[in-house]
């Protein structure tokens, strides 16, 4: 039973750059949730995914968006890359977003994303 | 305020030790409690439901405290791969996790 897989798995981005990163979630699963974990800190939500729809959306600039596929894999695009944005990126699937709400999260390994 | 806080430690205790950690809510709608393990450069992993019942998984067990908004953690018989990061959390009803910052333990031999 695959687990939840991201890619890259390290990447360096210098500022103003554009990045994208994708995560298939784990078999049986059909909603991606996208959180940013800065050093030392706890994930923060940038938001979800669900039937191809962003349905939530956590306090992050338009320069972040997504995009779902037919088939539940995800995408996270970063516009403008500021220093600021390094850090560990990690999608989250769950069956249905209640599902989470019962059962907590599937995590992938992440993203190290380091803008310099 | 913040949603969900948590003292960072970190707690360093010897191996054997019983432990335990805090994490405190601010949103009296909560409706359900997680807590999460994370090894240094990894990702979160699901450690244990908390209820209003209790929950005990071998040498952990989780507390929810409604009347005083806090959730707690306690490792009992603490071994050296006890040590990790662990997240604390809550989901105030709109089925998006809110995480704490995170309690870091070390335990030495």
């Amino acid at each position: 039973d695959a687990g939840v897989t991201q890619s890259p798995t390290h990447l360096i981005k210098t500022r103003g750059q554009q990045v994208t990163l994708r995560c298939s979630p784990k078999s049986g699963h059909d909603t991606v949730s996208w959180y940013q974990q800065a050093l030392g800190q706890g994930p923060q939500f940038i938001f979800q995914y669900y039937e191809e729809e962003e349905r939530q959306r956590g306090n992050f600039p338009d320069r972040f968006s997504g995009h779902q596929f037919p088939n539940y894999s995800s995408e996270l695009n970063v516009n403008a890359l500021l220093l600021g944005d390094s850090a560990l990126y990690l999608c989250a699937s769950s069956l249905r977003p209640a599902e989470s709400f019962l059962y907590g999260y599937t995590f992938g390994s992440g993203t190290r994303l380091t803008v310099v | 305020r913040k949603e969900v806080e948590q003292d960072p430690g970190p707690f360093n205790v010897p191996e054997g030790a019983t432990v335990a950690f805090n994490c405190t809510y601010s949103n009296s709608a909560s409706q359900s409690f997680f807590w999460y393990r994370q090894d240094c450069r990894k990702e979160p992993k699901l450690l244990m439901s908390v209820y209003s019942s209790g929950n005990e998984d071998g040498r952990f067990t989780a507390q929810l405290n409604r009347a005083s908004q806090y959730i707690s953690l306690l490792i009992r018989d603490s071994k050296l791969s006890d040590s990790a990061t662990y997240l604390c959390v809550v989901n105030g009803g709109s089925y998006i996790p809110t995480f704490g910052r995170g309690t870091s333990l070390i335990v030495h031999p």
